[in-house]
């Protein structure tokens, strides 16, 4: 069965505080795995898609890697306004568009 | 601006009613999707739809209905079958290809009371 977990499930960081957020993922075969960001009451923002092992791709203070089984989403320096929910979702290849996502981690950076 | 418009922001509903949420998005995106999202749960799947006049149940579309008769809209009813409405809901569309990852509307947070 295709599985996301997330973790942790909360991190409080101070500004600066570099970190990083795991995505561990089963699934049968990947198509695809996105980063969301998510602000209270809002709908999630995409961020990433990774494809294959050994792929990163980078945003502003956010930066996303990928291997076979999990994927980080490190954050370098960051800000208050960083603070939201990160989420991730695995698509596979067993036929439909359907994305499978966690739970999510809450982030919170303080000033 | 390209992008999907939920409304309302906030419903409520009283027992025995059905309600409809709206989904309307301008991306000219083919797939749309309605997602239900509760408190230390991941997003769940309630119905999909790739194509006008064709959809299909996701992963718990008990007591909820969809329509797609037009390309840019998928309206979601939440009838009295569903026993523990209250949730965020959350509407998406994507353009069928994996590289952009869903668009997501800004959610309607419906409520019984």
């Amino acid at each position: 069965e295709d599985q996301v977990t997330q973790s942790p499930e909360a991190l409080r960081l101070q500004e600066g505080e570099s970190s990083s957020l795991n995505c561990s993922y089963t699934v049968s075969g990947l198509r695809g795995l996105f980063w969301y960001r998510q602000d209270p009451g809002k709908g999630p923002e995409f961020l990433f898609t990774l494809y294959s092992a050994g792929e990163e791709k980078e945003k502003e203070r956010l930066k996303a890697t990928l291997t076979k089984k999990e994927s980080f989403l490190h954050i370098t320096a960051p800000k208050p306004e960083d603070s939201a929910t990160y989420l991730c979702a695995v698509q596979g290849t067993s036929g439909t568009y359907k994305y499978i996502f966690g739970t999510g981690t809450r982030l919170k950076v303080l000033a | 601006d390209g992008g999907i418009t939920q409304s309302p922001k906030y419903l409520f509903r009283k027992e025995g009613q059905n309600v409809t949420l709206s989904c309307e998005q301008n991306l000219n995106h083919d797939a749309m999707y309605w997602y239900r999202q509760d408190p230390g749960q991941g997003l769940r799947l309630i119905y999909y739809s790739q194509i006008v006049n064709d959809f299909q149940k996701g992963d718990i579309a008990e007591g909820y209905s969809v329509s797609r008769e037009k390309k840019e809209s998928f309206p979601l009813t939440v009838t009295s079958a569903q026993k523990n409405p209250t949730a965020f809901y959350l509407c998406a569309s994507s353009s069928g290809i994996a590289n952009y990852g869903y668009t997501f509307g800004s959610g309607t947070r419906l409520t019984v009371v």
